[in-house]
């Protein structure tokens, strides 16, 4: 049982390059997560996934894309990514909406320069 | 609006008590977690309270909450140098579309022998 998984762990990108991060979990959640860490802010909610099939904007949402690809995966894009995305991007995933724990990856530490 | 606030830093020396505090102002808050994220990993879940206790002991840990105050503290007994890490405290509304966690920016134990 892996729990919650993400792909690269470290990634370099150059201003306007686009990539994916990957995130998949072997729990059976039907929730899922994308939070960016920055120093001193803790992790800001991007976007979640409440169940297979839907998405919804989170704090920060600008300049990223999802996708539910299915109750395992759920994938994080920048099309054209930007110094302030440098970032470390963490996928979590819990049983379902409400006050349930969350799982988290090991995280995704992104650069761009 | 929802702002959860912790101090930055904290060092003790092993075996002392810690406490770490935290502030957070919506009022509608169910649940508040304390969560765990030790150097170059992802976040882990240490407790949790529900918002109509007032207390919680689990082994080392307590955690007390103040809701006419909207103030959250964890005590860590006997702190070992292994507590080392960034604890930070989060707060959750009951939202059907998903758990909905505002962390605040972590607190930095440092534990010196």
């Amino acid at each position: 049982n892996a729990g919650v998984t993400q792909t690269p762990k470290f990634q370099v990108l150059k201003t306007g390059q686009s990539m994916t991060l990957q995130c998949a979990q072997d729990m059976n959640h039907n929730s899922m997560y994308w939070y960016r860490q920055d120093p001193g802010m803790g992790l800001r909610l991007i976007y979640y996934s409440a169940s297979e099939g839907t998405t919804d904007k989170g704090e920060v949402p600008n300049g990223y894309n999802v996708s539910r690809l299915n109750k395992r995966e759920f994938s994080l894009r920048l099309e054209s990514a930007a110094p302030s995305q440098t970032s470390v991007y963490f996928c979590a995933s819990s049983v379902q909406g409400g006050v349930y724990e969350q799982y988290f990856g090991p995280g995704t530490r992104l650069t761009v320069t | 609006g929802e702002d959860v606030e912790q101090s930055l830093f904290l060092s003790v020396r092993e075996g002392d008590s810690s406490v770490i505090n935290c502030t957070y102002t919506d009022s509608s808050s169910t649940y508040l977690y304390w969560y765990k994220q030790e150097p170059g990993a992802g976040l882990q879940l240490l407790t949790y309270i529900f918002s109509n206790m007032d207390m919680k002991q689990d082994q080392r840990l307590t955690v007390l909450l103040n809701k006419k105050d909207k103030h959250l503290s964890l005590r860590i007994a006997d702190t070992q140098t292994g507590d080392s890490a960034i604890y930070f405290c989060a707060e959750s509304r009951n939202n059907n579309a998903g758990n909905m966690l505002t962390f605040g920016g972590g607190t930095r134990l440092m534990v010196k022998p």
